[in-house]
């Protein structure tokens, strides 16, 4: 079953405190991406990677990073969460451009 | 900017009746896509449809697209109450870039 994973489901941290956010998808796509979502302003694109070691920045890159070491796993990375990065985020698989995207269930980031 | 912008932003109906919803979008795009998502959960494709494509059915859903007025409609006939999502757009103008608008919050009252 195409599957994009993502994990946690759910986090609670402090600000500061470094944390990561796994992506994992069987599908065997080159591009992923990162999105965040927050009421009135829709998903927003944070980073997308179109292939392994191949990242870039989407329209709200500022406060995390990325890698792609492997196909499969495109973990979000917050080195140091602040509150206004309080979120809902989703993991993206698939090339827009040509065909659906997948999406992972979401993880529901709260930073106080 | 947002490409894709979605109205109505909100749209209360009963069980069995028509809902539309519609999409602008601002640059050249080569397919428009729609999908669903359930409260606080990942978003489910609906439909694409290419830029050269007019209109294109799958199911209960009727997807149209008007290139020179850049916008699309997303109509789901005879609604369920299992309907009940929010519907966006999604427009990729490039390889890696795509934007989603801000959604239409759809009600379907049993």
């Amino acid at each position: 079953e195409a599957q994009v994973t993502q994990n946690p489901r759910y986090l609670i941290t402090v600000t500061g405190k470094k944390l990561t956010v796994t992506c994992s998808q069987n599908m065997n796509h080159e591009y992923m991406s990162w999105y965040r979502q927050d009421p009135g302003l829709g998903l927003r694109q944070i980073y997308y990677s179109m292939n392994v070691e191949v990242t870039d920045k989407g329209d709200v890159p500022e406060g995390y990073k990325v890698s792609r070491k492997e196909k499969r796993n495109f973990p979000l990375i917050l080195e140091s969460p602040s509150p206004n990065q309080t979120s809902l985020y989703f993991c993206a698989s698939g090339i827009f451009r040509d065909n659906e995207a997948f999406f992972g269930q979401g993880t529901r980031l709260t930073v106080v | 900017s947002q490409q894709g912008e979605e109205d109505p932003q909100a749209l209360s109906i009963q069980e069995g009746e028509n809902a539309t919803m519609n999409c602008s979008y601002k640059t050249s795009i080569n397919n428009l896509q729609w999908y669903r998502q359930n409260s606080g959960r990942g978003l489910v494709h609906l439909i694409l449809i290419r830029s050269n494509e007019r209109e294109k059915h799958s199911g209960r859903l009727r997807v149209t697209l008007d290139t020179s007025k850049k916008s699309s409609s997303l109509l789901i006939t005879a609604s369920r109450a299992a309907d009940t999502a929010s519907y966006f757009c999604a427009t990729p103008g490039g390889y890696q870039k795509v934007t989603f608008g801000t959604g239409t919050k759809l009600q379907v009252i049993p």
